[in-house]
């Protein structure tokens, strides 16, 4: 099937690393992303990995993917009260067409 | 990246009616966009993939004949939820797709019918 799991919430202090978790079920993910959606505003990309890759760094952003357990992870180094967002896992699968499924969101506070 | 618009972002409507939503893509020429719909604190649902051209596909569950897709050009791409109803109030979003790696979305527009 296909599903993408990821907890609700997260709080973290200012200045701490965030680091948010998503499992997904579908094992012929090709691309696996993760967007930022501040509040009333639409999705940005932060950034994405193959699912060839087991890690991916860019500034303070670091990705593991974990295929065997069909889990992926976003680190937020030195996090920020701008960092305060909803953060979406999302796969996406190629089924004669390509798609992407989303996670539900991590509703991430950052604590000054 | 591409840079996509909707029109309009917010739009009441009394139940009964029909609605369109725009979605362009501005620097883009799209042959693929994807519509989705946000619940409150819930997912991004895909509803459909818009071809230009030719029929959208449409989701599992998505009714084609309440939710109207028209791709007519490469930089234009039209949602009409027709005979609205307070329960298709929500957050739809498009999104332009120009390879596998990269989704460009949208800024959104919020429905709310009466």
């Amino acid at each position: 099937g296909e599903d993408v799991e990821q907890s609700l919430f997260l709080s973290v202090r200012e200045g701490d690393s965030s680091v948010i978790n998503c499992t997904y079920t579908d094992s012929s993910s090709t691309y696996l992303y993760w967007y930022k959606q501040e509040p009333g505003a639409g999705l940005q990309l932060l950034t994405y990995i193959f699912s060839n890759m087991d890690m991916k760094q860019d500034q303070r952003l670091t990705v593991l993917l974990n295929k065997k357990d069909k889990h992926l992870s976003l680190r937020i180094a030195d996090t920020q009260t701008g960092d305060s967002a909803i953060y979406f896992c999302a796969e996406n699968l190629y089924t004669g067409g390509f798609k992407t499924i989303f996670g539900a969101g991590t509703r991430l506070f950052v604590k000054a | 990246g591409a840079v996509v618009s909707q029109h309009p972002s917010r739009v009441i409507c009394k139940s009964g009616t029909s609605v369109k939503i725009e979605c362009r893509s501005l620097d883009f020429q799209a042959t693929t966009m994807f519509w989705y719909r946000q619940f409150p604190k819930k997912s991004l649902m895909l509803m459909a993939t818009s071809n230009e051209g030719s029929k959208a596909t449409y989701e599992q569950g998505v009714e084609k004949d309440k939710f109207l897709i028209n791709h007519a050009s490469l930089t234009l791409s039209t949602l009409t939820v027709t005979s609205a109803h307070p329960e298709d109030s929500s957050f739809y979003i498009c999104s332009v797709s120009g390879r596998a790696d990269e989704q460009f979305f949208g800024p959104g527009t919020r429905l709310t019918v009466l």
